[in-house]
């Protein structure tokens, strides 16, 4: 079983303040996304990355492939209250084949204060 | 809506009953996936589908669960005799091939 471990779980911070979320694995991954679920709605895709190594932006938020592709890291510069949810990474591992069905890491909760 | 529309939003169901939970992907989009996501988790995969068959349910419970994905009409998720621990929200997720995910805005079922 591959496994995503996000950290961290829960993470609070006043608006204006920078952050980093993590996402882990001892597996290798053809593809990576990142996702956003708010309350009461399903996930929303806001990058893949396909690439070892490979770095995308998207407004103030930064995505990062490690080099190994057994990793990824989101970073959110100036953080703002609309960007308050629930931060998962999904991989399409190897195995999966031409199935991909994605392992979703736990989450990380964001809450941005006012 | 070219989105994935999920029916219903909300299903409450007593023990013992059966839940249906019915999925319409994105038009064009011949790949069907359900997930499960229980409070504060990340979501699950349970089965996969194209057109009229199965591809991998390896995340499926082998017992009172059950998934279609007929030529006509929407993908159905099947589960029989509801017990508290199905309570969850369930979501579908379709793509075109090759393509991202789309994700439906989830069923959640409680059973009481």
């Amino acid at each position: 079983t591959q496994l995503l471990e996000q950290s961290p779980q829960f993470l609070s911070i006043q608006e204006g303040e920078n952050l980093t979320v993590y996402c882990n694995s001892s597996s290798v991954f053809s593809s990576l996304q990142w996702y956003r679920q708010e309350p009461g709605e399903g996930p929303v895709l806001l990058v893949t990355v396909v690439t070892g190594g490979e770095v995308k932006k998207l407004k103030r938020l930064t995505f990062q492939f490690g080099d190994a592709r057994k990793d990824s890291s989101l970073h959110i510069t100036a953080a703002q209250p609309g960007d308050t949810g629930l931060y998962l990474c999904a991989g399409a591992p190897f195995s999966s084949g031409s199935a991909r069905q994605l392992t979703f890491g736990s989450g990380t909760q964001l809450t941005v204060l006012p | 809506n070219a989105g994935v529309m999920q029916n219903p939003r909300h299903l409450v169901r007593r023990r013992g009953q059966e839940a249906r939970l019915r999925c319409s992907p994105v038009k064009g989009h011949s790949h069907v996936y359900w997930y499960r996501q229980l409070p504060e988790e990340g979501l699950k995969f349970m089965v996969y589908l194209q057109k009229e068959n199965i591809i991998d349910e390896s995340g499926m419970p082998k017992e009172r669960f059950s998934a279609e994905f007929p030529k006509e009409g929407p993908s159905i998720l099947r589960i029989q005799q509801v017990v508290r621990g199905d309570s969850a929200a369930y979501f579908c997720a379709s793509r075109r091939d090759p393509g991202g995910y789309t994700f439906g805005s989830g069923t959640r079922l409680t059973v009481v």
